[in-house]
């Protein structure tokens, strides 16, 4: 069974491009949740969401960030008009409907130049 | 909502115990994790603890908990240098709350 998989690993984006961050968890998991992490930091949360619904995005910066979790293929964090501030690493879990414990991916590292 | 302090660093000789101590603000966690992060890496759950436990083993880990002072440790028996990593205390932010609140790490380093 394969973990939660997020890509890209590593993604550099200049000043003002968009990034797209992709995450597939785990297999029977259907909800998704996405972590930032900021260098010395613990992780915060974004948002949570479930296929085709945003439960809960009260982490979210108000613009710039969206996330979906479409009915098929993985969820998407898109960050558009990337800042410098914006530089960090982040996670995306995901659980079982009936399950607390939240499964972390590998991360996307995003460094924006 | 839920904050979480743990020391930044520990330093241990390799065989010795490491005990992790975490603190928490948020009673109403039903669950409280540890998770691990090696370098590059991502988090990976190491232990939970139900809240109303005051005590899990799981081969070299034990979990402490003690409600009254809000307080969560990590002992980790025999360490190893493959223990060298930070690790993250978490709860949830209420009971059930599926938003988990990380302190900032502690830092582990083993030396051989």
């Amino acid at each position: 069974n394969a973990g939660v998989m997020q890509n890209p690993r590593h993604l550099v984006r200049r000043r003002g491009q968009e990034a797209r961050l992709r995450c597939s968890p785990m297999k029977g998991h259907s909800h998704v949740y996405w972590y930032r992490q900021l260098p010395e930091e613990g992780l915060k949360f974004m948002v949570y969401l479930q296929k085709e619904n945003i439960i809960d995005e009260s982490g979210m910066p108000k613009e710039r960030f969206s996330a979906e979790f479409p009915k098929e293929g993985p969820s998407i964090l898109r960050i558009q008009q990337v800042v410098r501030g914006d530089s960090a690493a982040y996670f995306c879990a995901s659980s079982p409907p009936v399950e607390a414990q939240q499964y972390f991916g590998p991360g996307t590292r995003l460094t924006v130049t | 909502g839920e904050d979480v302090e743990q020391s930044l660093f520990l330093s241990v000789r390799e065989g010795d115990s490491s005990v992790i101590n975490c603190t928490y603000t948020d009673s109403s966690s039903t669950y409280l994790y540890w998770y691990k992060q090696e370098p590059g890496a991502g988090l990976q759950l190491l232990t939970y603890i139900f809240s109303n436990m005051d005590m899990k083993q799981d081969q070299r880990l034990t979990v402490l908990l003690n409600k009254k002072d809000k307080h969560l440790s990590l002992r980790i028996a025999d360490t190893q240098t493959g223990d060298s990593a930070i690790y993250f205390c978490a709860g949830e932010s209420g009971a059930g709350s599926y938003q988990l609140t990380f302190g900032k790490g502690t830092k582990l380093s083993v030396i051989p």
